[in-house]
């Protein structure tokens, strides 16, 4: 059974400050490992798309690294915003079929 | 581009009924996914269309079943209801390799 897993569950953070999360999955019968933002009452939101083992991406202050060897993946947030509170999945894509984590709720406290 | 839509909203069924979802996938997209969500949990998968068969099954009983027309929209059914099927159910649709984009939704009360 390929299980993803995802911590911390939950996470509150001052604004402005800088936080990050872990995903962990299989290291075998890697695709990709999907980072998605899910707001309240939102769909889902793609966040990044990584398939290559020491890739990193950025989009704004949110960046994500992968290791498929060792089967982890970090997202970072830098300077915490108000509007960065959602739930952050991630889900490992293995031969077209996306299995997620529970995902890490992140709260900003003003 | 209307992206992913799905319908209904909302829908309240009996125990022991059966109920069908729609899902419409972004357009260009050939692969469609549907996902449970309980609350307070990640979405789990129910099974992935694409070239309308299915192509892969998450842990499900056989009373979740699916299906793909040929412009690829993909309905969900779920026969026999039970309280436990009361969930967010997410349509997802992509192509190989890219990410996934998702409807708002059917939220399904089952009472």
């Amino acid at each position: 059974i390929l299980n993803v897993e995802q911590s911390p569950q939950s996470l509150h953070v001052q604004e402005g400050d800088s936080t990050n999360f872990t995903c962990s999955f299989p290291s075998s019968n890697f695709y990709a490992l999907h980072w998605y933002r899910w707001e309240t009452a939102k769909s889902p939101e793609a966040l990044f798309v990584m398939t290559l083992n020491g890739d990193e991406k950025k989009k704004g202050r949110i960046s994500a690294t992968l290791n498929t060897k060792e089967g982890y993946s970090y997202l970072y947030i830098k300077g915490s915003q108000p509007e960065d509170s959602a739930t952050y999945l991630c889900a490992f894509d293995s031969n077209y079929q996306l299995i997620w984590g529970a995902g890490t709720k992140l709260i900003i406290k003003p | 581009d209307a992206g992913v839509t799905q319908s209904p909203t909302h829908l309240i069924k009996t125990r022991g009924q059966q109920v069908t979802l729609r899902c419409s996938p972004k357009s260009g997209h050939d692969t469609v996914s549907w996902y449970q969500q309980a609350l307070g949990q990640g979405p789990q998968f129910i099974f992935q269309y694409y070239e309308e068969e299915e192509r892969q099954r998450g842990n499900f009983p056989d009373r979740f079943s699916g299906h793909q027309f040929p412009n690829y929209s993909s309905e969900l059914n779920v026969n026999a209801l039970l309280l436990g099927d009361s969930a967010l159910y997410l349509c997802a649709s992509m192509t190989p390799n890219t990410e996934a984009f998702f409807g708002q939704g059917t939220r399904l009360t089952v009472v």
